[in-house]
């Protein structure tokens, strides 16, 4: 089965810094979408990826996706208390119905004022 | 429409009761997920539903968990005889088949249950 590792497991930053979150899959890569989770919360949707080297960006988010490389990566830029959360990405299990999402454990991002 | 939406928030129960609960997805999606999240941990899948058939069930899903959406709209998923490691936040979440090229899962705020 497939498995998504995310790295770092938990982040501190100062407001305004720059960060970077990775996923990395064991298994080929069918897309990829990244959600935002607040504590005790649902999940967010942020963005979906479908195509190796596609980059999307949202305000200040940026996620790129790298096929050969079974892996994404997540920027913020400008860091704000606003984007304290828990980062997830997903991945389908397969191509073809692409209907069930595996997820990561999940980055703690804990932006300091 | 106002997402998708589920009931109770939270349930604190006794080991051995049993517990339901509900999830009303986005009324034009057809897709229909239950997934289980324990501190820490990313959310893992449990079930799905495509209108008003199961169409998986994960071996997580014990004899003890039973989930249905009758008429293709609302899901219940009850739990009978819980136990201390049933504790977890239960998310619901629900999509569209047929969004070209995307299977985007909009999620509940999540039910969250508490075994003691």
């Amino acid at each position: 089965s497939q498995e998504l590792e995310q790295s770092p497991q938990s982040l501190i930053v100062q407001e305004g810094k720059n960060l970077t979150i990775n996923c990395t899959s064991s298994k080929t890569l069918y897309g990829l979408y990244w959600y935002k989770q607040k504590y005790g919360e649902g999940l967010i949707f942020l963005m979906m990826l479908q195509k190796g080297g596609e980059e999307k960006s949202h305000e200040k988010i940026t996620a790129k996706l790298d096929e050969k490389k079974q892996q994404s990566s997540l920027h913020i830029t400008a860091s704000q208390p606003s984007h304290a959360g828990i980062y997830l990405c997903g991945a389908p299990n397969s191509g073809g119905s692409n209907y069930k999402l595996t997820f990561g454990k999940g980055t703690l991002l804990t932006v300091n004022p | 429409d106002t997402g998708v939406s589920q009931d109770p928030r939270h349930k604190i129960t006794k080991r051995g009761q049993n517990v339901t609960f509900r999830c009303d997805p986005i009324s034009e999606h057809n897709r229909l997920y239950w997934y289980r999240q324990t501190l820490g941990q990313g959310p893992e899948f449990l079930t799905y539903f495509q209108n008003e058939a199961q169409l998986e069930k994960s071996r997580l899903l014990s004899d003890r968990f039973s989930a249905e959406r009758p008429k293709g709209s609302f899901s219940t998923l009850e739990i009978q005889r819980t136990e201390q490691g049933d504790s977890a936040m239960y998310l619901c979440a629900s999509s569209y088949l047929g969004q070209p090229g995307a299977n985007v899962l909009t999620f509940g705020a999540g039910s969250r249950l508490t075994v003691l």
